[in-house]
């Protein structure tokens, strides 16, 4: 079974406009969620992470998530998109039990139109 | 700078050729992971350690091989590549505190 789906391979917003990425996780799976960034020919940052503290999580850039149980969901929001926001965008979960190897949705293509 | 070191960052192979990719991280990190990323898929884990002299398969191991022979290095290796094994690798290791990703290394095999 999927652990983490993202729901929009591409998203596309207008420069001011808020952003929404979607992302699902499968309840059996750990509660520590991820979001990672990539931009263009670069490497993986770490945008914000979940560890059960807080549903309402606070990432770097202005991006925050809520982490949802009973819709066992962890969507990814900005309020008003940045050109250089323009990016790939991953939600990550930690399967139950495992050797903390993260387990990646398949992306997120955000573009930011002018 | 402390960190996860990736070499090479580029390299093409021609097809049955092999070749090793190193990763070195200075953080004292027990974990450590290789990872490929395909478009439209994310990253996927190919092996894994859990500490010096540990290996274990992840979600796609086949036609690669690993070692940790010393706790800051971790191997991937490449028996005979293929073309399907075009992608970009990366490497990451973990302590309490968060995981940390190398720069990546762009594998072409013709």
């Amino acid at each position: 079974a999927q652990s983490v789906t993202q729901l929009d391979s591409h998203v596309s917003v207008s420069e001011g406009t808020p952003v929404l990425l979607r992302c699902n996780y499968s309840s059996s799976y750990s509660t520590s969620l991820f979001w990672y960034v990539q931009h263009p020919n670069k490497g993986l940052q770490l945008l914000l992470k979940y560890t059960s503290a807080a549903t309402l999580v606070k990432g770097i850039n202005g991006f925050e998530a809520e982490f949802k149980k009973s819709e066992t969901s962890f969507h990814l929001t900005k309020p008003s998109a940045h050109m250089s926001d323009a990016a790939e965008y991953f939600c990550v979960v930690i399967p139950s039990g495992s050797a903390r190897q993260l387990t990646f949705g398949s992306g997120t293509q955000l573009t930011v139109l002018p | 700078n402390a960190g996860v070191t990736q070499t090479p960052k580029f390299r093409v192979l021609k097809t049955g050729q092999s070749m090793t990719l190193l990763c070195a991280q200075d953080m004292n990190h027990e974990y450590m992971y290789w990872y490929r990323q395909d478009p439209g898929m994310g990253l996927r884990l190919i092996h894994y350690s859990v500490g010096e002299g540990t290996t274990a398969k992840g979600e796609v191991p086949d036609g690669y091989n690993v070692s940790r022979l010393k706790k800051q290095n971790f191997l991937l290796g490449l028996e005979s590549a293929a073309p399907s094994q075009t992608s970009v690798y990366f490497c990451a290791s973990t302590s309490d505190y968060g995981y940390t990703f190398g720069s990546g290394t762009r594998l072409t095999v013709v």
